[in-house]
């Protein structure tokens, strides 16, 4: 079952702007992932933040997570064209591996 | 980075029959890779897990006898979908954990299902 939700469901920016996704789960985690997909492929790997951090930065990504509110928000800054796909939370509660993903952002960046 | 490949990249096939597809971890050894289906539109759900010599564990609601899952070696998992039905039309995707890190997986580049 999916345990997270994510808003929006769809953003449209122009190139250039600022891209802030938002990402909200059910049960305590180890980790928060995010990833993209392209339309129809696969996933990449973007950002993975622990538990016991509350923000990370990778290049133009930077990744926020607020236990306390069970909340997580990816903002991609400078958009860029090439930006444009799906994003998805995933959380990791049990070390496993196993990820639960939210239902995805749909991120449009026009050029 | 490590790198997954799927095998075929899209099928399409008639009702009734199985089919099977590849997920291979070309450059690292994976004791875990995991499943996951995909509709359009939608977000991924976790199927099952595979483990590498041993039984596959399914998610609540995935039928194992629907959906067999073999792990022969560290670095193949193959899902076969038993008896397809169009409502078995979807995007598979597989990733692969390196062995000894829980933390990192990768994913495959996924698997387009047709039934006709």
């Amino acid at each position: 079952s999916q345990q997270g939700e994510e808003d929006p469901q769809a953003l449209s920016i122009q190139e250039g702007e600022n891209a802030t996704m938002n990402c909200s789960y059910k049960t305590s985690i180890n980790n928060l992932q995010w990833y993209r997909q392209n339309s129809g492929r696969g996933l990449v790997h973007l950002i993975l933040i622990r538990s016991n951090e509350r923000e990370k930065h990778s290049g133009r990504l930077r990744v926020t997570l607020d236990t306390s509110k069970k909340s997580s928000s990816l903002l991609i800054t400078a958009s860029r064209a090439a930006d444009t796909a799906s994003y998805f939370c995933a959380t990791d509660g049990s070390n496993t591996g196993k990820l639960i993903f939210g239902q995805g952002t749909t991120l449009q960046v026009k050029p | 980075g490590a790198v997954v490949s799927q095998h075929p990249s899209r099928v399409i096939c008639k009702s009734g029959t199985s089919v099977k597809i590849e997920c291979r971890s070309l450059d690292f050894q994976a004791t875990t890779m995991f499943w996951y289906r995909q509709f359009p539109k939608q977000s991924l759900m976790l199927m099952a897990t595979s483990n590498e010599g041993s039984k596959a564990t399914y998610e609540q609601g995935v039928e194992k006898d629907k959906f067999l899952i073999n792990h022969a070696s560290l670095t193949l998992s193959t899902l076969t979908v038993t008896s397809a039905h169009p409502e078995d039309s979807s995007f598979y995707i597989c990733s692969a954990r390196v062995s000894g890190n829980p933390w990192e997986q990768f994913f495959g580049p996924g698997t387009r299902l047709t039934v006709l």
